[in-house]
C-alpha cells in the first residue's frame, strides 16, 4: 500500500472547465509537496505546504493542507492544454523524515 | 536548472547481467536518492545516500546496491539483472532532510529483456 493515496488516478477534462486532485494519508506530514512531471522528465516541484490549514495559490493552482496535516488537495481553476501532465503529490512522514515518499501520481488531460 | 546528470539515458540489458547507472550533480547538495517509477506506483524509494559512504535503504531496495565514495557521485547497481527490474530510475538530490524540495535527474530508461 502506498503511503500517499493520490485521486482520482486519471482525470479527463475540457479547457476552461475546473478541477481538483487529492492526496490523503493516514500518516502526518511535517510538510506535502506537489511536483508536475511531464513525459520524458523529471517531476518538477510546485509548491510546499508546511502548516496545517494552509492555502497556497500559485495563478490558476490552488493547495492546500489538511487541517491535521495529512491530507492536500490540488484545485485548477479554468484549466488550459498547458496544464497537461501528471501531478505527484510527496512527503516525509514525521516519523521517517528523511525518506521522502510519492502518491502514485493523478495524470491530468485538457482537451483544447 | 538544478545540475543532475543521468546516464546513460537509454540501456537495454539481458536477464542477469550487471547493471551500473550513474547519478552525478553539480550543487554540493548532501542528499541524493535513487526512485523508479512505474504505472500505477508513482515514484518509489530504493535507497538514498546522507553523506558520503553513508547510504540506506528505501522501500524497494531487494536487488540493487548503491555507492557514494564522492559528494557528487551516487551509483545504482543492479547485480544480476531481472526483468521485473524493467522502469524508469530518477536520482534525486537535496540540501537538507526528506521533507524539502528536490531536484531531479531526466531519468534512465532501462529495459531487461
Amino acid at each position: 500500500t502506498q503511503l500517499l493515496e493520490q485521486s482520482p488516478q486519471f482525470l479527463s477534462i475540457q479547457e476552461g472547465e475546473n478541477l481538483t486532485v487529492y492526496c490523503n494519508s493516514s500518516s502526518v506530514f511535517s510538510s506535502l509537496q506537489w511536483y508536475r512531471q511531464e513525459p520524458g522528465e523529471g517531476p518538477v516541484l510546485l509548491v510546499t505546504v508546511v502548516t496545517g490549514g494552509e492555502v497556497k495559490k500559485l495563478k490558476r493552482l490552488t493547495f492546500q493542507f489538511g487541517d491535521a496535516r495529512k491530507d492536500s488537495s490540488l484545485h485548477i481553476t479554468a484549466a488550459q492544454p498547458g496544464d497537461t501532465g501528471l501531478y505527484l503529490c510527496a512527503g516525509a512522514p514525521l516519523q521517517d523524515d528523511y525518506k521522502l515518499s510519492f502518491g502514485a501520481g493523478t495524470t491530468v488531460t485538457v482537451r483544447a | 536548472d538544478a545540475g543532475i546528470t543521468q546516464s546513460p539515458r537509454h540501456k537495454v540489458t539481458e536477464t542477469g547481467t550487471p547493471v551500473t547507472l550513474r547519478c552525478h550533480q553539480t550543487e554540493n547538495h548532501r542528499y541524493m536518492y535513487w526512485y523508479r517509477q512505474d504505472p500505477g506506483h508513482g515514484l518509489r524509494l530504493i535507497h538514498y545516500s546522507y553523506g558520503v559512504k553513508d547510504t540506506d535503504k528505501g522501500e524497494v531496495s531487494d536487488g540493487y546496491s548503491v555507492s557514494r565514495s564522492k559528494t557528487e557521485d551516487f551509483l545504482l547497481t543492479l547485480e544480476s539483472a531481472t526483468s521485473s527490474q524493467t522502469s524508469v530510475y530518477f536520482c534525486a538530490i537535496s540540501e537538507y532532510l526528506g521533507d524539502t524540495e528536490a531536484f531531479f535527474g531526466q531519468g534512465t530508461r532501462l529495459t531487461v529483456v
